[in-house]
């Protein structure tokens, strides 16, 4: 079946914009979470969304990030006023929900901040 | 909170050597554990993961690893490694609702 989406794969934007990064999960899996990749290490959370509710957002870095998720499926992250430091492969994952369950991982979106 | 080291960011073997790349977590509840490996420009894969049960857990490609909880180890194996090996590993470390807290990651080299 189909794995875990995300577009766009690659987003280069300027200082100061805004851009958003979609996510498709497994169809039927409740649980969904972003996670930011920077060059040499290993990925760390963002957000979790169980269903349609931001269960867990403390790995939100500061206010200019946000995520949504209105149907329980897609999901997508939005970056206001984006920083350099903002670049990252940024990486979504899905699951059943459970701490044990397995999290299948979207091919990433490398967003690149000039 | 969780914590997970890697110890050696860069490992390297010949073709036909044993793998062995170190993992050590911190947790304050019982973990669940788990390895992935990110081939370039492509997205995480799970290898293998533990549970609860047997300490000893085995994986897709011939790799396996071992809890270990008076180590605080998970240490990943495999007994002879393929040049396809090649790629980075990361262990991680699950909360009670599956926030992975991973590890910084170790590039495995395998030499002809």
């Amino acid at each position: 079946g189909a794995g875990v989406s995300q577009t766009p794969s690659n987003k280069v934007t300027e200082k100061g914009k805004y851009v958003e990064l979609r996510c498709d999960p497994i169809s039927g899996h409740t649980a969904l979470y972003w996670y930011r990749q920077s060059l040499g290490q290993g990925p760390e959370f963002l957000i979790y969304f169980q269903g349609t509710g931001a269960a867990d957002d403390s790995g939100l870095p500061n206010d200019r990030f946000f995520a949504v998720r209105p149907e329980g499926s897609v999901s997508t992250l939005k970056i206001q006023r984006t920083e350099r430091g903002d670049s990252a492969v940024y990486l979504c994952a899905s699951s059943l929900g459970l701490a044990m369950d397995t999290q299948y991982f979207g091919p990433g979106t490398r967003l690149t901040v000039l | 909170a969780q914590s997970v080291t890697q110890l050696g960011s860069h490992v390297s073997v010949s073709e036909g050597a044993l793998v062995l790349l170190r993992c050590n977590y911190s947790s304050s509840v019982p973990p669940y554990l788990f390895w992935y490996v990110q081939y370039p420009n492509q997205g995480l894969q799970l290898l293998l993961k533990y549970t609860t049960g047997a300490t000893l857990v085995k994986g897709i490609n011939g790799f396996e690893a071992e809890f270990k909880k008076s180590e605080t180890s998970f240490h990943l194996t495999k007994p002879s490694a393929h040049m396809s090996d090649a790629a980075e590993y990361f262990c991680a470390v699950s909360t009670s609702y599956g926030k992975l807290t991973f590890g910084q990651g170790t590039i495995l080299t395998v030499h002809p």
